[in-house]
């Protein structure tokens, strides 16, 4: 089992829709999460990040975890076809430092 | 406000030859992170440093491969041998000096190494 398991996609959506794009990880030590966003040829971005239960809201963006279900997820609104991009969920273990991230969902935003 | 900086952005080097990456963090970062992607692949971790010193090597192959940060100047990722199968960008992540909770990294723009 991967330590960081995300959809393996590609998710496609017509603009202006809602895409929903989910993360689980198997170390329960994990503290901080996060969202980055990675278009082709180029380097990761950093969207979001969270380590409190619940939602946390940027914009278009809401970040939702659940720490006892190990479940992070990452909701965009309203769509737009410069959202098409590789999303990476990103789980780190803030007492040793490590960073594991997901091999990715690509999402595609149709117009 | 300039953000993570690696060089070269492109390396091209023949089998058997050595490969060296530089990355230089944020302005008053001092941990820097490796990763390495293969073409169509995630991101892999390969090391973590902080200036003079390694936290957590375990993602970096057990040959070849060596990462210091000294006190000054850039952090280098030497690739010692390459082989084509070393083909793939190597991205630099850094992050703020007091992590506090959080722990973002910033990425820098990579390097694609290609092995010909």
């Amino acid at each position: 089992q991967k330590e960081v398991e995300q959809n393996s996609g590609p998710l496609s959506v017509p603009e202006g829709a809602i895409a929903s794009l989910n993360c689980t990880y198997s170390d329960r030590g994990s503290q901080s999460f996060f969202w980055y966003r990675q278009y082709s040829g180029k380097s990761p971005e950093l969207i979001m990040f969270i380590y409190s239960n619940g939602d946390k809201e940027d914009g278009r963006f809401t970040a939702q975890l659940n720490k006892a279900s190990q479940y992070v997820s990452l909701l965009i609104r309203d769509s737009q076809p410069s959202d098409s991009a590789t999303y990476l969920c990103a789980v780190i273990d803030t007492n040793a430092g490590k960073s594991t991230f997901g091999d990715g969902t690509t999402l595609t935003v149709k117009p | 406000n300039a953000g993570v900086m690696q060089n070269p952005r492109h390396l091209v080097r023949r089998r058997g030859q050595e490969a060296r990456l530089r990355c230089s963090p944020m302005k008053g970062h001092s941990h820097v992170y490796w990763y390495r992607q293969l073409p169509e692949e995630g991101l892999k971790f390969m090391v973590y440093l902080q200036k003079e010193n390694i936290i957590d090597e375990s993602g970096m192959p057990k040959e070849r491969f060596s990462a210091e940060f000294p006190k000054e100047g850039p952090s280098i990722l030497r690739i010692q041998q390459v082989v084509r199968g070393d083909s793939a960008a190597y991205f630099c992540a850094s992050s703020p000096t007091v992590p506090g909770i959080t722990y973002e990294q910033y990425f820098g723009p990579g390097t694609r190494l290609t092995v010909t």
